[in-house]
């Protein structure tokens, strides 16, 4: 699976848009983005995955731009529960056996009153 | 209803003793999985069942042994202890593997002393 790259940290305003950046230069043509997120001691959340196209679902919307290499998770408005640990993921999707997440440092994000 | 539940939530123990972890998913899922999280909130897999064959055993010490007794049960026995077991253990399950959104537990957080 490609590495990905994820600031540390990151601050957001309650009722703004949190925008969380991934560099994923090396991905190759068949590797899907997913995004999980890990709230304080909880067990990791599923938030949206995608493999070219943008995606937009009750959580979030995933931007990955045209070359592949990076992508944004946009939480449009975001709350005080949206403060977590998330995790940018890039792995393939073929096999119908299970695969594991392969979970880097992730962004801290900070949502602020 | 829970969806994947894992017993105990806490676990605190001697170093040098045998332990197990419990853990149960009422999705219908056919793919489990365990994962470590450490002191240093790093997430990695450690064993993952398909239909309750083991198809991913990632480097693990012989001590740890994952038992799946059907397809809605991944156990997670520890025998000997040590003080490096420290961490939160998380299951998850998925619907096959690939991109199968997994689904995580609450974690347990073992305690060796």
């Amino acid at each position: 699976d490609a590495k990905t790259t994820q600031p540390p940290s990151m601050d957001c305003a309650e009722g703004r848009a949190a925008n969380l950046p991934c560099n994923h230069s090396t991905i190759s043509g068949n590797e899907y983005v997913y995004w999980y997120r890990q709230i304080h001691s909880q067990g990791p959340q599923y938030i949206i995955h995608g493999l070219k196209n943008n995606e937009t679902n009750e959580m979030a919307s995933l931007i990955i731009t045209e070359d592949r290499k990076s992508s944004t998770l946009i939480l449009p408005h975001a709350t005080l529960r949206d403060t977590a640990v998330y995790y940018c993921i890039v792995r393939f999707t073929h096999s119908n056996s299970g695969y594991a997440l392969n979970f880097g440092k992730g962004t801290s994000l900070l949502v602020t009153p | 209803d829970t969806a994947v539940s894992q017993t105990p939530k806490y676990l605190v123990t001697q170093m040098g003793n045998d332990k197990s972890i419990k853990c149960e998913q009422n999705l219908g899922h056919d793919t489990m999985y365990w994962y470590k999280q450490d002191s240093k909130k790093f997430l990695k897999i450690m064993f993952s069942y398909n239909n309750k064959e083991l198809i991913i055993n990632e480097t693990v010490p012989n001590r740890f042994s994952p038992k799946s007794p059907d397809k809605a049960h991944l156990n997670l026995h520890i025998n000997s202890l040590e003080l490096g077991d420290s961490a939160v253990y998380f299951c998850a399950s998925s619907q096959g593997g690939g991109g199968a959104e997994q689904f995580f537990g609450p974690g347990t957080r073992l305690t060796v002393l």
